[in-house]
């Protein structure tokens, strides 16, 4: 069965540096991928998504996403952490049967 | 234009007692999901219609879950005799065609 991982259930950045949120999924081919956030008492947000052609995709938020198919991974990345951006961030897949499959999320927390 | 909503946002329901939470979707989308998701966890799909069609349920819990799309518009999601494991926060989404997801608000549903 497809699945998702996301091995970091917490990251504290401060604001203004850097930020990298990893994906790591489990499928035979290339599934479409995405990453949504979500903030308190809120649905989820598309951020961005892949589906084929280049491999490092942009989103909205000054967010980027790299797919690495022999890593199986589809990193986030931000250059420069602004304090909205603390939030619960879920990596997704879609291997062509309609659902969406998520990992348990990492949750970011951004420090002054 | 408007997103996908949910009504109520919050339901609060006593044990054995039946809920119907409601989704609308976006306008001329013709897919729409259900998923649960526990607190902590990302979400877990349900169920999903194309049209009036329901044509995957293989996430739905139990036979006390249920779900309906008449005119393929509004979906209702009934859970019949609630129990405490159902708590959980309902999301719905809705897409176009079958590729990205835009999700609601969800449903914080709480099982005393």
């Amino acid at each position: 069965a497809q699945s998702v991982t996301q091995p970091d259930i917490h990251i504290t950045v401060s604001e203004g540096a850097s930020l990298e949120l990893r994906c790591n999924y489990s499928y035979g081919a290339t599934p479409y991928l995405f990453w949504y956030v979500q903030s308190p008492g809120q649905g989820l947000q598309l951020l961005l998504k892949y589906f084929s052609g280049d491999t490092l995709v942009q989103g909205i938020k000054g967010f980027e996403a790299e797919f690495k198919r022999s890593q199986s991974s589809f990193n986030l990345r931000k250059p420069s952490v602004h304090w909205s951006d603390a939030a619960e961030y879920f990596c997704a897949v879609n291997t062509g049967f309609q659902k969406l499959v998520f990992g348990t999320g990492t949750r970011l927390l951004v420090s002054p | 234009g408007a997103g996908v909503s949910q009504s109520p946002r919050y339901k609060v329901a006593k044990r054995g007692q039946d809920v119907a939470l409601r989704c609308d979707p976006i306008s001329g989308h013709v897919s729409l999901f259900w998923y649960q998701q526990a607190l902590g966890q990302g979400p877990e799909f349900l169920t999903y219609f194309q049209n009036e069609a329901q044509l995957d349920k293989s996430g739905l819990p139990s036979d006390r879950f249920f779900a309906e799309r008449p005119e393929g518009s509004v979906s209702t999601l009934k859970i019949q005799r609630t129990q405490q494991e159902d708590s959980a926060v309902y999301l719905c989404a809705s897409s176009l065609s079958t590729d990205t997801q835009y999700f609601g608000p969800g449903t914080r549903l709480t099982v005393l």
